[in-house]
């Protein structure tokens, strides 16, 4: 069974800085695009960032660009991203996604983890 | 960047009911289109990708169609655990952009 489990939420100050990670298991790993997804209280879903199998490509929303890195240890089978300067906006339950079909696209993703809460307030 | 465009923001309906909801997207995406439902405080789960593909163990009551800017979900009779939050997605081009939203809700 796929599992994907975040962690590494928390509270951080404006211009902090967090690194979120998550855990897969039940796949190899390798072979799939990862994504990071979030949603804000009480909002719509928000696509942040991905990742191609071998971690040498990445893509980021504008939102994220300059500030957010992707980044994946295959060995360890954990998807990452570190997240600095942080706003007021960033706050919000981060879900990581696996890509469904494994043909190494970025366009479907399924299962996601249960999303860990980041909340940027001083 | 691609702005997908859901209708209704939020339907009553009841148990047994037909539900429609659709998705506008700005430009031709072709079937490059997820829907996903969520519910309180769950992380959304995959239902139709490429617009009309079922996703497995999704009941054959949902269903999705359409291509190019129009797309439609179709639940066929509402069961009591549908009632839930619905997104579209599209898939043609970064970044990947999700609609806002409708809610399905007990009339």
């Amino acid at each position: 069974e796929v599992q994907l489990v975040e962690s590494g939420g928390g509270l951080a100050q404006p211009g902090g800085s967090l690194r979120l990670s998550c855990a897969a298991s039940g796949f190899t790993f390798s072979r799939y695009v990862m994504a990071w997804v979030r949603q804000a209280p009480g909002k719509g879903l928000e696509w942040v960032s991905a990742i191609s199998g071998s971690g040498d490509t990445t893509y980021y929303a504008d939102s994220a660009k300059g500030r957010f890195t992707i980044s994946r240890d295959n060995s360890r089978n954990t998807l990452y991203v570190q997240m600095n300067s942080l706003r007021a906006e960033d706050t919000a339950v981060y879900y990581c996604a696996k890509e469904l079909l494994g043909f190494g696209a970025y366009n479907w993703f399924d299962p996601w983890g249960q999303g860990t809460l980041v909340t940027v307030s001083s | 960047d691609i702005q997908m465009t859901q209708s209704p923001s939020s339907v009553s309906a009841s148990v047994g009911d037909r539900v429609t909801i659709t998705c506008r997207a700005s430009q031709d995406i072709s079937s490059w289109l997820a829907w996903f439902q969520q519910k309180p405080g769950k992380a959304p789960n995959l239902l139709i990708y490429a617009a009309s593909s079922l996703q497995g163990g999704v009941p054959s009551r949902f269903s999705g169609s359409g291509s190019g800017t129009d797309f439609t979900l179709t639940i066929s009779s509402l069961q009591p655990e549908d009632f839930a939050t619905y997104y579209c997605q599209q898939a043609n081009s970064f970044p990947l952009t999700f609609g806002g939203g409708t809610k399905v809700e007990i009339k």
